[in-house]
């Protein structure tokens, strides 16, 4: 298996413009989160989709950020508008069973907004 | 609420010595408790895990953990550390299995 896969791996945009990041997670897990990680911050979970439903989004920042699932094999974080501080490495992940414990990673998309 | 603390943001050490990395949590109930080590420009990978019987878990890489539930630790260890070893590392807690809530991270920098 490819593993969990990410693109784009760099993003640079210009604020106000719509930004979307995608995820194909590993064949046959049910369970999708979406992490942003930045100096300040750390790790922080966004929100995270099981059978495609989403199940927790309370780490959503705001309204401009949004996620969708559309089936098993594909998943979107898109951001807008963008803003400066924004700019992170937003990490996807998958497991099986809703098992965050056995999360795989993929290896991110680093979105720097100018 | 559950949350976890890296005490060290570095660490630094020589090649084939032996390296801590501290981690200890809080929480209301029974946890559980990772190690995810992260290499430059790459995701996260789970070192080890704890879910419950030993508290002496063993993981990947040479890594353990112990599990110490009255100091509400779970510290990492190897006894000899190499230069591939350098990397961010993050403990993280979970009390459902469900949502992983990470610590800071600790870079550990190993020297020649």
């Amino acid at each position: 298996d490819a593993g969990v896969i990410q693109s784009p791996r760099h993003e640079v945009t210009e604020m106000g413009q719509e930004v979307t990041l995608r995820c194909k997670p590993i064949s046959g897990h049910n369970s999708l989160f979406w992490y942003r990680q930045t100096m300040m911050r750390g790790l922080e979970l966004l929100i995270y989709f099981n059978n495609n439903v989403p199940i927790d989004d309370s780490g959503m920042p705001e309204d401009r950020f949004s996620a969708k699932m559309p089936n098993a094999s594909f998943s979107t974080l898109k951001i807008q508008p963008s803003e400066p501080r924004d700019s992170a490495v937003y990490f996807c992940a998958s497991s099986f069973n809703r098992r965050n414990t056995e999360a795989f990673f993929g290896q991110g998309t680093r979105l720097t907004v100018v | 609420a559950q949350s976890v603390t890296q005490l060290d943001s570095q660490v630094p050490v020589f090649e084939e010595a032996p390296v801590e990395l501290r981690c200890n949590y809080s929480s209301s109930v029974s946890v559980y408790l990772f190690w995810y080590v992260q290499y430059p420009n790459q995701g996260l990978q789970l070192l080890l895990k704890y879910l419950s019987g030993s508290t002496l878990v063993k993981g990947i890489n040479g890594f353990e953990a112990e599990f110490n539930k009255s100091q509400t630790s779970f510290h990492l260890r190897k006894p000899s550390v190499h230069i591939s070893d350098t990397a961010e590392y993050f403990c993280a807690v979970s009390e459902d299995a469900d949502k992983l809530i990470f610590g800071t991270g600790t870079r550990l920098q190993v020297f020649p």
